[in-house]
């Protein structure tokens, strides 16, 4: 079975500044899907960021882009420019490609905290 | 809008009562899923449903049920044998195509007095 592992409970950044999540996988397959969510004080969960495994270049969405290192199995998670409202939790989740809507694997998440 | 509602908000029970979580979708998704998020552990897998009529047990299913019977909505049942009910509950829905992810509902929380 996949695992994720978010090894970092809390981070912290200072506004303006850029901060890296890390996740890695654990898996056997080579074709799949990898996906960061916000959870903010509202406890919504929202989609920031996914990634195709087969795509080299990696996804970008506005200040927040991602490294992935297939051969590594890493999937860090990269925020810059932070604003008071990235404060959150993130998780990190990961999607086989193999067969119909199987569920995402989550990890433990990263508690972020933004400082003014 | 479309969109996927979970209700109620807060839910407070007594010890020993079984209790119903609502999550209904309007967005024609085919699967839906419901996640336990408890401080530090993440969410954890329930129960899943990928069509009418069909579920699978997810990782923590002792002590839940679960039914399918419309599409657009999957009730989940909080039984007196769930040792640990206290939590906060996610429902999701997934379109087809796995590179979609979910659609989250705002999450119910659950607490057993």
């Amino acid at each position: 079975a996949q695992t994720v592992t978010q090894s970092q409970p809390e981070m912290s950044v200072q506004e303006a500044e850029t901060v890296t999540l890390s996740c890695t996988y654990d898996t056997s397959e080579s074709d799949y899907y990898l996906f960061w969510y916000k959870q903010p004080p509202s406890r919504q969960m929202i989609l920031v960021i996914r990634q195709e495994a087969y795509k080299q270049q990696n996804a970008t969405e506005n200040r927040f882009s991602v490294n992935f290192q297939k051969a590594a199995k890493s999937f860090s998670l990269k925020i810059s420019d932070s604003q008071l409202g990235d404060a959150a939790m993130y998780f990190c989740a990961y999607r086989t490609m193999n067969s119909g809507n199987t569920p995402l694997v989550f990890g433990k998440g990263t508690r972020l905290s933004v400082i003014a | 809008d479309g969109g996927i509602t979970q209700s109620p908000k807060y839910l407070f029970r007594k010890e020993g009562q079984n209790v119903t979580l609502s999550c209904e979708q309007n967005l024609n998704h085919d699967a839906m899923y419901w996640y336990r998020q408890d401080p530090g552990q993440g969410l954890r897998l329930i129960y899943y449903s990928q069509i009418v009529n069909d579920f699978q047990k997810g990782d923590i299913a002792e002590g839940y049920s679960v039914s399918r019977e419309k599409k657009e909505s999957f009730p989940l049942t909080v039984t007196s044998a769930q040792k640990n009910p206290t939590a906060f509950y996610l429902c999701a829905s997934s379109k087809p195509g796995r590179l979609y992810g979910y659609t989250f509902g705002s999450g119910t929380r659950l607490t057993v007095v």
